[in-house]
C-alpha cells in the first residue's frame, strides 16, 4: 500500500458543485501539503500544515479550504469549484527536511 | 512572477550519454535547493538535494551544482538510462527549516533513447 494516499484519483464535476479531496498517510509524518500541478507552471502550494493545529495558507489559496482531521488526514475542499481550478492535485508528507513524500495524484475536471 | 525556472521544457539524450538540466532562480534568498523526478501517473519522488552552502552534491549517478552568483543550478545525471526518462523538478526553499514549503520551476521533460 500506498505511504501517501489520494481520494479519488480522478474526478469530473460541474461549475458550481462542492468538491473534496482526501489525503491519508502512514509515515506517521506531522508535516502535510496540498499542492496542485497546472502545465507549464510547476506545482503551486495551496495549504500546508506542520501539525494537527497548525493550517497555514500556501501561495494559491484562495477558493480552497482545507481540514487536518487527524495527524494521518488531510483534506482539501473546493466550495464552489470553477473551471480554472481544473488540474492534478497533489497531497504530500514531510519531516521538516524538505524531502517531501508526494500521493499519487487527484485529476480533478471542472466542467 | 516565476521565481525558479526550467527555461528547457523537454531534453533528449542517447543512453549512456551526460543529460543536463538546468534551473534558475531570482531570490537570492533561498538557500536550500532540490530535484523531484516524476513519471506518468504518480507522484514526483525526491531525487537529490543542496544546501546554498555547497556547490555541488552527488549521489550515484546524480549531482546536482549550484552557481549562487549566477543563481544558477543544474543537474548531471551520468551515465543516463532509459528508466532516467521522466519529468524533472528543481525547487527551492527559503529557509531550511520551512521544510516542505517549496518554490517548484516548471519541470524539464528528459527521454533517454536507447
Amino acid at each position: 500500500d500506498a505511504d501517501v494516499t489520494q481520494t479519488p484519483r480522478n474526478r469530473i464535476t460541474k461549475t458550481g458543485k462542492r468538491i473534496m479531496l482526501e489525503c491519508s498517510q502512514t509515515k506517521g509524518h506531522d508535516r502535510m501539503y496540498w499542492y496542485r500541478q497546472d502545465p507549464g507552471l510547476g506545482l503551486r502550494l495551496i495549504y500546508y500544515s506542520f501539525d494537527v493545529k497548525d493550517i497555514n495558507k500556501g501561495e494559491i489559496s484562495d477558493g480552497y479550504s482545507v481540514s487536518r482531521q487527524a495527524q494521518a488526514k488531510f483534506s482539501l475542499s473546493l466550495e464552489s469549484a470553477i473551471p480554472n481550478q481544473t488540474a492534478l492535485y497533489f497531497c504530500a508528507t514531510e519531516m521538516g527536511t524538505g524531502e517531501l513524500f508526494f500521493g499519487e495524484g487527484s485529476r480533478l475536471t471542472v466542467l | 512572477d516565476q521565481q525558479v525556472k526550467q527555461n528547457s521544457p523537454s531534453l533528449s539524450v542517447q543512453e549512456g550519454r551526460i543529460s543536463i538540466l538546468n534551473c534558475d532562480y531570482t531570490n537570492s534568498m533561498f538557500d536550500y535547493f532540490l530535484w523531484y523526478k516524476k513519471y506518468p501517473a504518480e507522484g514526483p519522488t525526491f531525487l537529490i538535494s543542496i544546501s546554498s552552502i555547497k556547490d555541488k552534491n552527488e549521489d550515484g549517478r546524480f549531482t546536482v551544482f549550484l552557481n549562487k552568483s549566477a543563481k544558477h543550478l543544474s543537474l548531471h545525471i551520468v551515465p543516463s538510462q532509459p528508466g532516467d526518462s521522466a519529468v524533472y523538478f528543481c525547487a527551492a526553499s527559503l529557509f531550511y527549516n520551512q521544510g516542505g514549503k517549496l518554490i517548484f520551476g516548471q519541470g524539464t521533460e528528459l527521454s533517454v533513447k536507447p
